[in-house]
């Protein structure tokens, strides 16, 4: 399969714990990449390969992977997190790329 | 740091072709990266368009791949991409990205700002 699958809409209470997750049959080969989009933006990576922040995005983001199911997990969400949350990976033949629907993180 | 600026018609007629370039700043496309391009239709989620090695080679999303063909130009630093045959469906923001790898995996980073293509007539 070439499809990732997301949850379209998640809420978090501010200050709470929010997993967003990603499931894929590529993903039994690849971890997940996730990329925050806020509206009219561009997305922004904010988790790669294993476990891995690039510089400047804060420490409550984390990603993790077991069998075909990858999960950002937001640890103390903040109102500035809500977003639209999107995972990718290359796919099963490892020459493509494929993207979830995106999840939509609403911070209450 | 590396950048990325798209450029191109914000509108094309159907059934021509949507052309638009990629600059890059700040780095050489002759880097060890791939160079690729992703949409999103308004409203809606991203796609994977294609991408592109220095050297030419280029991987294409399936279904778009009897349409699509991603170009390199080394000589001005940047990349391209054609999108014959368009229709309303092909409205979308463009985004290019740059293919960033190490030990075997790989993501998007950084994007550009992308650009809104709008086929109408």
């Amino acid at each position: 399969s070439s499809e990732l699958t997301q949850d379209p809409a998640v809420s978090v209470a501010l200050g709470q714990t929010v997993r967003i997750t990603c499931q894929g049959d590529s993903l039994r080969s690849y971890y997940a990449s996730w990329y925050q989009q806020k509206p009219g933006q561009a997305p922004v990576l904010v988790i790669y390969g294993k476990n891995n922040r690039p510089s400047g995005i804060p420490d409550r983001f984390s990603g993790s992977s077991s069998g075909n199911t990858a999960s950002l997990t937001i640890t103390g969400a903040q109102a500035e997190d809500e977003a639209d949350y999107y995972c990718n990976s290359r796919d099963s033949s490892g020459n493509n790329w494929v993207f979830g629907g995106g999840t939509k993180l609403t911070v209450l | 740091q590396v950048q990325l600026q798209e450029s191109g018609p914000g509108l094309v007629k159907p059934s021509g072709t949507l052309s638009l370039t990629c600059a890059v700043s700040g780095g050489s496309i002759s880097s060890s990266n791939w160079w690729s391009w992703v949409r999103q239709p308004p409203g809606k989620g991203l796609e994977w368009i294609g991408e592109i090695y220095h050297s030419g080679s280029t991987n294409y999303n399936p279904s778009l791949k009897s349409r699509v063909t991603i170009s390199v130009d080394k000589s001005k630093n940047q990349f391209s991409l054609k999108l014959s045959s368009v229709t309303a469906a092909d409205t979308a923001v463009y985004y290019c990205a740059r293919v960033m790898w190490e030990l075997a995996e790989d993501w998007f980073d950084p994007w550009g700002q992308g650009t809104l293509v709008t086929v109408s007539s």
